[in-house]
């Protein structure tokens, strides 16, 4: 069982470059949403999805672009990476609107330098 | 916005000791969520407590949801290295799309 893959595991980027973080599920949920994790900050959401087609702003989206357009994949846009977009980045997605179980994908460490 | 606070914020042990884990806020949540996240994983739902005074155990770890469902709290027994990890509380925004807010994470170290 997949689940929730995420790629690449790990990534470093010089300031200013761009990249795409790929997420995709296999669970046939609608809600997907991207998270990062910095040491004691628990869990921020940056970007959410309650289905093909619509996207939302979390609570840190400033810096980052999301598209849906299937339910399986939901891509997120690093547009020209800071030294403060370095993090831990993790994909989730959950039955129904959200605020369900969320299914975490392994992770991608970002370093951007 | 609804704000979860977890205390303590690391916790290191000794196999054998209990310990408890605390998940506060100044909202009500209708649920709350607990996760475990192990090194290089991603965090993976433990229990969810829907009613206010609600119990849960699952093994040596008890949950509890508070009368209110303004907080939540983990206690193990007899903690054992595999309990290793970063303990995170979340629960659920309200509206159309019911987002999750989590908490700051508790990060627990049991030692032989």
């Amino acid at each position: 069982n997949a689940g929730v893959t995420q790629t690449p595991k790990f990534q470093v980027l010089k300031t200013g470059q761009s990249m795409t973080l790929q997420c995709a599920q296999d669970m046939n949920h609608e809600y997907m949403s991207w998270y990062r994790q910095d040491p004691g900050m628990g869990l921020r959401l940056i970007h959410y999805s309650v289905g093909a087609g619509i996207t939302d702003q979390g609570e840190v989206p400033n810096g980052y672009n999301v598209s849906r357009s299937t339910t399986e994949d939901f891509p997120l846009r690093l547009l020209s990476a800071a030294p403060s977009q370095t993090s831990v980045y993790f994909c989730a997605s959950s039955y129904g609107t959200g605020g369900r179980e969320a299914f975490f994908g392994q992770g991608t460490r970002l370093t951007v330098v | 916005t609804q704000l979860l606070e977890q205390s303590p914020q690391f916790l290191s042990i000794q196999e054998g000791e209990n310990l408890t884990v605390y998940c506060n806020s100044s909202s009500v949540f209708s649920s709350l969520q607990w996760y475990r996240q192990e090194p290089g994983e991603g965090p993976v739902l433990l229990v969810t407590v829907v009613t206010g005074g609600e119990v849960k155990k699952l093994k040596r770890l008890t949950f509890q949801f508070g009368d209110a469902r303004k907080d939540s709290s983990l206690h193990i027994t007899a903690a054992q290295p595999g309990d290793t990890g970063l303990y995170l509380c979340a629960g659920p925004s309200t509206g159309t799309a019911s987002k999750l807010t989590f908490g700051t994470g508790t990060r627990l170290q049991v030692t032989l």
